[in-house]
Protein backbone atom coordinates (compact mmCIF):
# COMPACT_ATOMS: atom_id res chain seq x y z
CA UNK A 1 0.00 0.00 0.00
CA UNK A 2 2.24 3.21 -1.15
CA UNK A 3 1.03 5.74 0.57
CA UNK A 4 3.24 8.56 -1.24
CA UNK A 5 3.18 7.83 -5.46
CA UNK A 6 6.14 8.97 -7.63
CA UNK A 7 4.60 7.66 -10.92
CA UNK A 8 7.24 8.69 -13.24
CA UNK A 9 10.31 6.72 -13.36
CA UNK A 10 12.54 9.19 -15.26
CA UNK A 11 12.12 12.34 -16.67
CA UNK A 12 14.35 14.12 -19.24
CA UNK A 13 14.16 17.58 -19.43
CA UNK A 14 16.26 20.13 -21.77
CA UNK A 15 19.32 22.48 -19.86
CA UNK A 16 17.34 25.93 -18.86
CA UNK A 17 13.82 24.51 -19.55
CA UNK A 18 11.32 24.15 -16.08
CA UNK A 19 11.69 20.60 -14.52
CA UNK A 20 7.90 19.14 -13.19
CA UNK A 21 8.09 16.32 -10.70
CA UNK A 22 4.83 15.13 -9.05
CA UNK A 23 4.06 13.19 -6.23
CA UNK A 24 0.37 12.14 -5.30
CA UNK A 25 -0.66 11.03 -1.99
CA UNK A 26 -3.20 9.15 -0.26
CA UNK A 27 -3.07 9.85 3.39
CA UNK A 28 -5.55 13.23 4.38
CA UNK A 29 -4.00 13.50 7.74
CA UNK A 30 -0.37 13.77 6.09
CA UNK A 31 0.15 17.62 6.72
CA UNK A 32 4.13 18.39 5.94
CA UNK A 33 6.24 17.39 2.96
CA UNK A 34 9.52 17.09 1.88
CA UNK A 35 11.64 17.28 -0.91
CA UNK A 36 15.17 15.36 -1.41
CA UNK A 37 17.88 15.11 -4.12
CA UNK A 38 19.80 12.02 -4.14
CA UNK A 39 23.31 11.21 -6.58
CA UNK A 40 24.31 7.89 -6.31
CA UNK A 41 26.08 5.82 -3.87
CA UNK A 42 25.47 8.96 -1.62
CA UNK A 43 23.07 9.92 1.04
CA UNK A 44 19.82 12.21 0.06
CA UNK A 45 20.07 15.83 0.50
CA UNK A 46 17.13 18.22 1.61
CA UNK A 47 15.99 20.28 -0.76
CA UNK A 48 12.50 21.93 0.53
CA UNK A 49 9.64 20.97 2.21
CA UNK A 50 5.98 22.55 2.94
CA UNK A 51 3.22 22.40 5.46
CA UNK A 52 -0.39 21.34 4.55
CA UNK A 53 -1.40 24.93 5.98
CA UNK A 54 0.53 26.36 2.63
CA UNK A 55 0.06 25.76 -1.13
CA UNK A 56 3.39 26.92 -2.01
CA UNK A 57 6.72 27.58 -0.90
CA UNK A 58 9.63 28.84 -3.30
CA UNK A 59 13.57 28.97 -2.17
CA UNK A 60 15.88 30.47 -5.58
CA UNK A 61 15.46 27.95 -8.54
CA UNK A 62 13.25 25.55 -6.66
CA UNK A 63 8.96 25.66 -5.98
CA UNK A 64 7.05 23.25 -4.33
CA UNK A 65 3.57 23.26 -4.97
CA UNK A 66 0.86 21.87 -2.82
CA UNK A 67 -3.17 20.64 -4.13
CA UNK A 68 -4.65 19.12 -0.63
CA UNK A 69 -8.09 18.72 -2.40
CA UNK A 70 -6.35 16.35 -5.11
CA UNK A 71 -3.47 15.10 -2.59
CA UNK A 72 -0.65 16.30 -5.14
CA UNK A 73 2.33 18.09 -5.02
CA UNK A 74 4.74 19.52 -7.00
CA UNK A 75 8.63 20.40 -7.54
CA UNK A 76 9.50 22.54 -10.44
CA UNK A 77 13.42 23.73 -11.13
CA UNK A 78 13.89 26.48 -13.45
CA UNK A 79 15.44 27.03 -14.92
CA UNK A 80 17.05 23.18 -14.77
CA UNK A 81 20.95 22.80 -14.99
CA UNK A 82 23.37 19.86 -15.79
CA UNK A 83 23.98 19.75 -12.05
CA UNK A 84 19.93 19.16 -11.17
CA UNK A 85 20.44 15.85 -12.96
CA UNK A 86 19.66 13.23 -9.68
CA UNK A 87 16.88 10.75 -8.13
CA UNK A 88 14.27 13.42 -6.53
CA UNK A 89 12.53 11.90 -3.83
CA UNK A 90 9.05 13.17 -2.40
CA UNK A 91 8.11 12.16 1.05
CA UNK A 92 5.51 12.76 4.00
CA UNK A 93 5.84 12.93 7.65
CA UNK A 94 4.19 10.37 9.64
CA UNK A 95 3.85 9.91 13.19
CA UNK A 96 7.29 9.94 14.97
CA UNK A 97 8.76 12.41 12.91
CA UNK A 98 9.20 9.29 10.40
CA UNK A 99 9.42 9.96 6.99
CA UNK A 100 6.83 7.84 3.84
CA UNK A 101 8.68 7.43 0.77
CA UNK A 102 7.79 7.92 -3.00
CA UNK A 103 9.95 5.50 -5.24
CA UNK A 104 11.95 8.28 -7.01
CA UNK A 105 12.07 10.28 -9.92
CA UNK A 106 15.25 9.93 -12.23
CA UNK A 107 15.63 13.35 -13.81
CA UNK A 108 18.07 13.87 -16.78
CA UNK A 109 18.80 17.16 -17.73
CA UNK A 110 19.73 16.96 -21.44
CA UNK A 111 22.47 19.91 -22.87
CA UNK B 1 25.37 23.52 9.34
CA UNK B 2 22.93 20.02 9.37
CA UNK B 3 25.96 17.45 8.18
CA UNK B 4 25.76 14.36 9.09
CA UNK B 5 28.54 11.81 8.93
CA UNK B 6 28.85 7.50 8.54
CA UNK B 7 31.78 5.28 9.24
CA UNK B 8 33.26 3.32 6.94
CA UNK B 9 31.41 4.59 3.90
CA UNK B 10 32.04 0.86 2.58
CA UNK B 11 33.37 -2.59 4.32
CA UNK B 12 33.46 -6.03 3.28
CA UNK B 13 33.22 -8.78 5.77
CA UNK B 14 32.46 -12.52 5.62
CA UNK B 15 29.68 -14.03 6.06
CA UNK B 16 28.75 -14.73 9.94
CA UNK B 17 31.17 -11.59 11.60
CA UNK B 18 29.87 -8.32 12.73
CA UNK B 19 29.92 -4.98 11.70
CA UNK B 20 29.63 -1.84 13.00
CA UNK B 21 28.10 1.27 11.01
CA UNK B 22 28.62 4.28 12.83
CA UNK B 23 26.67 7.60 12.30
CA UNK B 24 27.48 11.14 13.68
CA UNK B 25 25.56 14.24 13.87
CA UNK B 26 28.67 16.69 13.48
CA UNK B 27 26.90 19.96 14.12
CA UNK B 28 23.72 19.62 15.66
CA UNK B 29 22.35 17.75 18.28
CA UNK B 30 19.60 15.05 16.96
CA UNK B 31 17.60 13.37 19.60
CA UNK B 32 15.84 10.97 16.59
CA UNK B 33 17.81 8.94 14.28
CA UNK B 34 16.92 6.52 10.97
CA UNK B 35 18.55 3.98 9.82
CA UNK B 36 17.34 3.12 6.04
CA UNK B 37 18.09 0.26 3.53
CA UNK B 38 18.46 1.03 0.02
CA UNK B 39 18.63 -1.92 -2.67
CA UNK B 40 19.37 -1.36 -6.37
CA UNK B 41 17.28 1.16 -8.41
CA UNK B 42 14.49 0.69 -5.48
CA UNK B 43 13.36 3.41 -2.90
CA UNK B 44 14.64 3.81 0.86
CA UNK B 45 13.51 1.41 3.03
CA UNK B 46 13.01 2.36 6.85
CA UNK B 47 14.76 -0.36 8.91
CA UNK B 48 14.31 1.77 12.47
CA UNK B 49 13.98 5.08 14.17
CA UNK B 50 16.82 5.34 17.17
CA UNK B 51 15.90 7.82 19.60
CA UNK B 52 18.61 9.34 22.83
CA UNK B 53 18.84 7.34 25.57
CA UNK B 54 15.88 4.39 24.84
CA UNK B 55 15.21 1.58 22.65
CA UNK B 56 15.03 1.75 18.79
CA UNK B 57 11.51 1.23 17.17
CA UNK B 58 12.10 -1.59 14.57
CA UNK B 59 9.84 -1.82 11.46
CA UNK B 60 7.97 -5.17 10.51
CA UNK B 61 10.15 -7.28 9.18
CA UNK B 62 13.51 -6.03 10.63
CA UNK B 63 14.81 -8.24 13.16
CA UNK B 64 15.86 -6.39 15.79
CA UNK B 65 18.48 -8.96 17.33
CA UNK B 66 20.02 -8.98 13.93
CA UNK B 67 20.14 -5.42 13.21
CA UNK B 68 21.01 -3.57 16.92
CA UNK B 69 20.82 -0.03 17.09
CA UNK B 70 22.79 1.93 19.99
CA UNK B 71 21.72 5.70 20.02
CA UNK B 72 23.90 6.25 23.20
CA UNK B 73 24.28 10.23 22.88
CA UNK B 74 22.85 12.83 20.65
CA UNK B 75 25.19 12.83 18.22
CA UNK B 76 26.02 9.41 17.69
CA UNK B 77 23.92 6.40 16.52
CA UNK B 78 25.17 2.93 15.85
CA UNK B 79 23.94 0.17 13.71
CA UNK B 80 25.42 -3.32 14.17
CA UNK B 81 24.81 -6.31 11.57
CA UNK B 82 25.14 -9.24 13.27
CA UNK B 83 26.16 -12.54 11.93
CA UNK B 84 26.18 -10.87 8.48
CA UNK B 85 25.14 -13.16 5.66
CA UNK B 86 25.34 -12.31 1.61
CA UNK B 87 21.58 -10.81 1.78
CA UNK B 88 22.72 -8.46 4.23
CA UNK B 89 24.88 -6.15 1.42
CA UNK B 90 23.26 -3.13 0.83
CA UNK B 91 23.53 0.22 1.02
CA UNK B 92 23.02 1.86 4.51
CA UNK B 93 21.92 5.23 5.05
CA UNK B 94 21.58 7.19 8.17
CA UNK B 95 19.55 10.49 8.54
CA UNK B 96 19.19 12.66 11.84
CA UNK B 97 16.24 15.36 13.10
CA UNK B 98 17.49 18.19 14.57
CA UNK B 99 16.24 18.37 18.09
CA UNK B 100 13.89 21.56 18.62
CA UNK B 101 13.77 21.18 15.12
CA UNK B 102 10.70 20.40 11.99
CA UNK B 103 10.44 17.17 10.24
CA UNK B 104 13.61 17.22 8.02
CA UNK B 105 16.08 15.04 8.01
CA UNK B 106 19.40 15.58 7.36
CA UNK B 107 21.32 12.36 6.12
CA UNK B 108 24.50 10.64 6.13
CA UNK B 109 26.49 9.69 2.99
CA UNK B 110 25.90 6.01 3.33
CA UNK B 111 27.62 2.87 4.16
CA UNK B 112 27.93 -0.09 0.96
CA UNK B 113 28.48 -3.10 2.82
CA UNK B 114 29.20 -6.25 0.59
CA UNK B 115 29.36 -9.94 2.62
CA UNK B 116 31.04 -12.77 1.11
Amino acid sequence: DQQVKQNSPSLSVQEGRISILNCDYTNSMFDYFLWYKKYPAEGPTFLISISSIKDKNEDGRFTVFLNKSAKHLSLHIVPSQPGDSAVYFCAAKAGNYQLIWGAGTKLIIKP
Amino acid sequence: GAVVSQHPSWVICKSGTSVKIECRSLDFQATTMFWYRQFPKQSLMLMATSNEGSKATYEQGVEKDKFLINHASLTLSTLTVTSAHPEDSSFYICSARRTGGLYEQYFGPGTRLTVT
